[in-house]
């Protein structure tokens, strides 16, 4: 069965700390992987997407990884700030435009 | 260039009551998709087409919910009789992804903001 994981569920951390959010996925077989961000009572914002040849992907204070081989992604946010809190998706896409998510890691950033 | 339009935001019905939502995806998104969010929860896939025709319905309880997209751009996704359980949000994207042969070309997906239904 393809399932993606999240952990922590919670994290808070004091401003100007690196967020580091982790995403783990059990097939390694995947054509891309997505992060959104969530923010309470809105839609999802997609932040970056990596493609399955790709190892990383940057945009601003965001860097993501890629390791299919250990089906793990890791989404690192620079200097963090309290305009960061909100909840983070990670989305894999097992088979072909199919996005799967995992149930989030809320982040809470105190000034 | 415009997002992903849905409506309503919200909506508050009784138990078994029917409702329907209606999505417009980015123009030239052939691929659109529903995702319920239950509280708490990431969002789960209901239901996929590209263009018109469903790739995906594997999670959609047919025997309450229905979808169609006409002419392969706007979407409406209909519950009857609703659920106290169905109480969520309810997601749309699109993406320009196309399946072309043996050849899949899958690209970002962009969110709308979502319908809150609350079923009481």
């Amino acid at each position: 069965k393809q399932e993606v994981t999240q952990i922590p569920a919670a994290l808070s951390v004091p401003e100007g700390e690196n967020l580091v959010l982790n995403c783990s996925f059990t097939d390694s077989a995947i054509y891309n992987l997505q992060w959104f961000r969530q923010d309470p009572g809105k839609g999802l914002t997609s932040l970056l997407l990596i493609q399955s040849s790709q190892r990383e992907q940057t945009s601003g204070r965001l860097n993501a990884s890629l390791d299919k081989s250990s089906g793990r992604s890791t989404l690192y946010i620079a200097a963090s700030q309290p305009g960061d809190s909100a909840t983070y998706l990670c989305a894999v896409n097992f088979s072909w435009g199919k996005l799967q998510f995992g149930a989030g890691t809320q982040v809470v950033v105190t000034p | 260039e415009a997002g992903v339009a849905q409506s309503p935001r919200y909506k508050i019905i009784e138990k078994r009551q029917s409702v329907a939502f209606w999505c417009n995806p980015i123009s030239g998104h052939a691929t659109l998709y529903w995702y319920q969010q239950i509280l708490g929860q990431g969002p789960k896939l209901l239901i996929q087409f590209q263009n018109n025709g469903v790739v995906d319905d594997s999670q959609l309880p047919k025997d309450r919910f229905s979808a169609e997209r006409l002419k392969g751009v706007d979407s409406t996704l209909k519950i009857q009789p609703a659920k106290l359980e169905d109480s969520a949000v309810y997601l749309c994207a699109s993406s320009f992804g196309k399946f072309m042969g043996g050849s899949a070309h899958t690209t970002e997906a962009f969110f709308g903001q979502g319908t809150r239904l609350t079923v009481v």
